[in-house]
């Protein structure tokens, strides 16, 4: 079965770079969420949409953007780049109209800021 | 603010034993779920339970849910090296398209 791809599954950027990271939902899935896992720590959620428009909003900082496009990808978009932004990002998708409440997560970007 | 508190942080087993790991929250959810996560890679899900029910198996997993205490335990039976990985729960208050909410997570070591 088709799962939630991301990409680049590696990223390695300077401080005050941008940087953007994409997600593509398993087919038919209308909901796309972004977390931030820094080392060590639990997964922090940033963002969702819904049918392309923004849902919830959770932790994420105002350096980032997110959007969802008509063929229901999702671009995380990353300025003014931090050391402390290095982490991985998950992006999970869920199936139409949430009629099952489980989140499929996607590999992950590990992304390094130096 | 930080939802789900697991514990304990660390579990070192036997194969073969019984691992047990805790996860208290604190507002009202519609359903809770737990994750396993291997070293730095994804989030695999492992079973759901909802706020009207009390305990759910699958497999060797068994999960139980006290929304009075505002707690739920995750139970893996005969534990295998496999199952080596840290263990999250995660919170869904149920709004719509809401973010899960991640506890800290229980990094299980099983011994063979």
């Amino acid at each position: 079965a088709a799962g939630v791809i991301q990409s680049p599954r590696h990223l390695i950027k300077e401080k005050r770079e941008t940087a953007t990271l994409k997600c593509y939902p398993i087919p038919r899935h209308d909901t796309v969420y972004w977390y931030q896992q820094g080392p060590g720590q639990d997964p922090q959620f940033l963002i969702s949409f819904y049918e392309k428009m923004q849902s919830d909003k959770g932790s994420i900082p105002d350096r980032f953007s997110a959007q969802q496009f008509s063929d229901y990808h999702s671009e995380l978009n990353m300025s003014s780049l931090e050391l402390g932004d290095s982490a991985l990002y998950f992006c999970a998708s869920s199936s139409p109209s949430r009629l099952i409440d489980e989140q499929y997560f996607g590999p992950g970007t590990r992304l390094t800021v130096t | 603010s930080q939802q789900g508190e697991e514990d304990p942080q660390a579990l070192s087993i036997q194969e073969g034993e019984n691992a047990t790991m805790n996860c208290s929250y604190k507002t009202s959810i519609n359903n809770l779920q737990w994750y396993r996560q291997n070293s730095g890679r994804g989030l695999v899900h492992l079973i759901l339970i909802r706020s009207n029910e009390r305990e759910k198996h699958s497999g060797r997993l068994r999960v139980t849910l006290d929304t009075s205490k505002k707690s739920s335990s995750l139970l893996i039976t005969a534990s295998r090296a496999a199952d080596t990985a840290s263990y999250f729960c995660a919170t869904d208050a149920g709004g719509g398209a809401d973010g899960l909410t991640f506890g800290k997570g229980t990094h299980l070591i099983i011994q063979p």
